[in-house]
């Protein structure tokens, strides 16, 4: 499972409140991303890494931001969260530069915006 | 706009039939990747496809890579109900390290 964790795993906030969603890694992987999951969507990118304090944005950034200030731990915040930012949240790392190459995902987190 | 698209996006199939999910994708890239999704869960690397004509097998799944027609299939033979969940490729972009997903396609087996 490349030793991904996301806390929490569950959460129900109120509208307008700000959130943030932790990502950690044990593997030492240059890069991370945020996705979310939205029926009829697949999968979409919100923001990724390409190492500490290095960061771009996805298709679905608006009102996300990110931050990475070690290797093993990846942030994202919702500023002022909104209803459409209910969905669920997958973080996943790159191994791009093994010779696995694929992603590994964390095992999501289930944001409520009432 | 880089897009990937699926089809079907739902499969209800009998078990011990065959069959084919489809994925398109609109770059260069010859990186295509498969990933399996049970109900709830999280998303679980199956196939990773790197060249044109690469084929990869495990079980009764077995993926291909056309990069020339920008089109990479997942076939099933024999389906069995433990096949049921849903696939998603995704494509890795040239030149970048993002990846974009297809929506996914719903399988279930019917028993």
């Amino acid at each position: 499972d490349a030793g991904i964790t996301q806390s929490p795993r569950h959460k129900v906030t109120e509208t307008g409140t700000p959130v943030t969603l932790r990502c950690h890694q044990t593997e030492n992987h240059r890069y991370m991303y945020w996705y979310r999951q939205d029926p009829g969507h697949g999968l979409r990118l919100i923001h990724y890494s390409y190492g500490v304090k290095d960061t771009d944005k996805g298709e679905v950034s608006d009102g996300y931001s990110v931050s990475r200030s070690k290797t093993e731990d990846f942030l994202l915040t919702l500023e002022s969260a909104t209803s459409s930012q209910t969905s669920v949240y997958f973080c996943a790392i790159s191994a791009r530069d093994t010779r696995t190459d694929t992603q590994y995902f964390g095992p999501g987190t289930r944001l409520t915006v009432l | 706009e880089l897009k990937v698209e699926q089809n079907p996006l739902f499969l209800s199939m009998q078990e011990g039939k065959n069959y084919t999910i489809y994925c398109n994708y609109s770059t260069t890239s010859d990186r295509l990747y498969w990933y399996r999704q049970d109900p709830g869960k999280s998303l679980e690397s199956l196939f990773v496809l790197l060249s044109n004509g690469a084929v990869k097998q495990e079980g009764r799944l077995m993926a291909s890579l056309d990069t020339k027609a920008r089109l990479s299939t997942l076939h099933i033979t024999a389906a069995v109900h433990d096949l049921s969940a849903t696939y998603f490729c995704a494509e890795g972009t040239s030149g970048t390290y993002k990846y974009i997903f297809g929506t996914g396609t719903r399988l279930k087996v019917l028993a």
